[in-house]
């Protein structure tokens, strides 16, 4: 079973907010909600992640509901640079066998 | 600067043949992983290890092998490369601790005819 539920593609204009939606309902009190994002076919870049507490760092905001079965990735001034697959990760505090990428969104930035 | 990195980057070979993917990382980090990414799949995990000797098998491990006989490195090695096996393969690294973000390197692709 999925852990994870995107939708597999987004557009954003350039200069917009970008906000990527995650759906993990099955999640459970010790699992941490990562995203990262994939150029083109470079290898994955983390970057946020969160347990509870909305989070912030230079290159986003991660927002998670109070149930924590859903979180939103925020870019606040999406770029053409930013055009790329991001993947929403559910990941366990103990062992990474059962950690899945899954497909991501695509986002498409436009001019 | 510290680093991941992979080699070769690309690489054809023949079904049966043996291949090893190398995976070499500079940040003395005691987690390393390897993943295979295909088109509709995302990047699943074949192997990881928590350090030197030890490895553990992830959900497509079937047909790899990995030691890890110190920290910086993790080889990945095909036994008897299958057509199946034809996809990109990416190495990753991660601190000791399951809190911890993992870096991953260029990826290296195989093409097996």
């Amino acid at each position: 079973d999925a852990k994870t539920t995107q939708p597999p593609s987004m557009d954003c204009a350039e200069g917009r907010a970008a906000n990527l939606p995650c759906n993990h309902s099955t999640i459970s009190g010790n699992e941490y909600v990562y995203w990262y994002r994939q150029i083109h076919s470079q290898g994955p870049q983390y970057i946020i992640h969160g347990l509870k507490n909305n989070e912030t760092n230079e290159m986003a905001s991660l927002i998670i509901t109070e149930d924590r079965k859903s979180s939103t990735l925020i870019l606040p001034h999406a770029t053409l640079r930013d055009t790329a697959v991001y993947y929403c990760i559910v990941r366990p505090s103990g062992g990474y066998q059962k950690v899945t990428f899954g497909t991501g969104t695509k986002l498409q930035v436009i001019p | 600067d510290a680093e991941i990195t992979q080699s070769p980057r690309h690489k054809i070979t023949e079904t049966g043949r043996q291949v090893t993917l190398a995976c070499h990382q500079t940040w003395n980090h005691n987690n390393m992983f390897w993943y295979r990414q295909d088109l509709g799949h995302g990047l699943r995990l074949i192997h990881y290890s928590y350090g030197v000797q030890d490895t553990n098998k992830g959900e497509v491990s079937d047909g790899y092998s990995v030691s890890r006989s110190n920290t910086e490195d993790l080889p990945l090695t095909l036994e008897s490369a299958a057509s199946s096996q034809t996809s990109v393969y990416f190495c990753a690294s991660s601190e000791s601790g399951t809190d911890n973000e993992q870096f991953f390197g260029p990826g290296t692709r195989l093409t097996v005819l």
